[in-house]
């Protein structure tokens, strides 16, 4: 079964407002979890590593105060688009690290699409 | 830095063909090296991995040996069905992903 939940699985809002989409890990503590925006033509891009009890690290051309990451557990990492509008359309995906196994857990992803 | 270069596709074969999906990789030391599988609006997930020079990672099928002499760990796999139609990626860490090849298989 899968060791990372992430939802919501798909969003639809209004441009203008807020989504939060929520990463857990599901049977081990993850001091960090990365966040990944995915685009139309497969690439991945890493947005931010979310860091346990401190500040994310965003990746270069990330605005930090558009997406908003809160680490605020061992189990969960929050990404929040902020105002979203229709160009922040696109797949989002966290994962977290399971170090004993030196293997990285993702989630199913969230689509979100801003009308 | 580290970089992951990864053969562009799609890439499209009938059922039961031979499948390589090229990876080669620019690191410093020696790290682990990953191939994930991604499913239609799915996440992804590890597929195969491999530690340290010439350890061969295998799984569903698909092999990948970590070459050193030419920082390279190919993906491989004898007969491949439609249920392997997907986005392979090649990745070194976190930070250092290919750009996803995507595989279709026709019956």
């Amino acid at each position: 079964g899968a060791v990372v939940s992430q939802h919501p699985s798909w969003v639809i809002c209004k441009s203008g407002t807020s989504v939060k989409i929520e990463c857990r890990s599901l049977d081990f503590q993850a001091t960090t979890m990365f966040w990944y925006r995915q685009f139309p033509k497969q690439s991945l891009m890493l947005m931010a590593t979310s860091n346990e009890g401190s500040k994310a690290t965003y990746e270069q051309g990330v605005e930090k105060d558009k997406f908003l990451i809160n680490h605020a557990s061992l189990t969960l990492s929050t990404l929040t688009v902020t105002s979203a509008h229709p160009e922040d359309s696109s797949f989002y995906i966290c994962s977290a690290p399971r170090r004993l196994q030196n293997i990285q857990y993702f989630g199913a992803g969230t689509r979100l699409s801003v009308l | 830095g580290n970089s992951v270069t990864q053969m562009e596709g799609p890439v499209t074969l009938s059922e039961e063909a031979f499948l390589t999906i090229n990876c080669t990789y620019t690191a410093t030391g020696y790290p682990s090296l990953f191939w994930y599988v991604q499913y239609p609006g799915e996440g992804l997930q590890l597929l195969l991995k491999a530690t340290k020079a010439d350890d061969k990672g295998s799984n569903k099928g698909f092999e990948a040996t970590y070459r050193k002499e030419t920082t390279s760990f190919h993906l491989e796999k004898g007969s491949v069905q439609v249920s392997d139609s997907a986005v392979y990626f090649c990745a070194l860490t976190p930070w250092d992903f290919g750009t996803g090849t995507k595989l279709q298989v026709i019956p």
